[in-house]
């Protein structure tokens, strides 16, 4: 599987668009970068998925380039309640995600 | 709520002890996939079981062992337990195609003294 490389920490205020971007260099052509979420003390939380270009849906938007050696996780005017650790993966379309390994994360803090 | 039932919510137990930990997946659901969460650690793949087969293995320790059973409950079996097996341990669910995204219960939260 790829290996991801993402910042450690992010922090942010009330009402700002964050951008938080995952390294992942030896991606191959079958994968899929996926996005997840997890709060304190919780299973983490499906937010995105995308293979090429760009993707959007209720909560963030996925950014990705054309050589897919990166992505980047747009989320729009963040609230408190977005303060979590953000997990990116990248993982076979051919085998699945069956070996999925969440890497640190991302922990993003949300200030008022 | 996402459809995956872990229980105990929190277990406490001594060194050299054994646990099970029980996962029920969501409904339909045929592969049930187990993490280990150490403090301020990432996710660590234990195992993954499709309908009752052992799909894929982590780094799972020889200690630690895991089945799905015909009803799609999965048990994970810790025994001769050390003082780092405390974590949080996760169950995931999915129906098991490539690239479905898994919905995670909320865990297990071990604690060996």
């Amino acid at each position: 599987l790829a290996k991801t490389t993402q910042p450690i920490s992010m922090d942010s205020y009330e009402g700002q668009e964050v951008n938080i971007t995952c390294s992942h260099n030896n991606i191959a052509t079958n994968d899929y970068i996926t996005w997840y979420q997890q709060f304190p003390s919780q299973g983490p939380r499906f937010i995105i998925q995308g293979y090429k270009t760009k993707v959007t849906n209720e909560v963030a938007s996925l950014f990705i380039p054309a050589d897919r050696k990166s992505s980047t996780l747009s989320l729009p005017r963040v609230s408190l309640s977005d303060t979590a650790v953000y997990y990116c993966l990248v993982g076979d379309m051919d085998t699945g995600f069956q070996k999925l390994v969440f890497g640190t994360g991302t922990r993003l803090l949300v200030s008022p | 709520d996402s459809g995956v039932t872990q229980t105990p919510k929190h277990l406490i137990t001594a060194t050299g002890q054994r646990v099970t930990l029980r996962c029920s997946p969501r409904s339909g659901d045929l592969s049930v996939y187990w993490y280990q969460q150490s403090l301020d650690q990432g996710l660590q793949f234990l195992i993954q079981y499709y309908n009752g087969e052992e799909r894929a293995k982590g780094n799972i320790l020889e200690r630690f062992s895991a089945q799905q059973f015909p009803d799609l409950h999965s048990e994970l079996n810790l025994s001769s337990l050390e003082l780092g097996d405390s974590a949080l341990y996760f169950c995931a669910s999915s129906a098991g195609q490539p690239n479905e995204k898994l919905f995670f219960g909320s865990g297990t939260q071990l604690s060996v003294l």
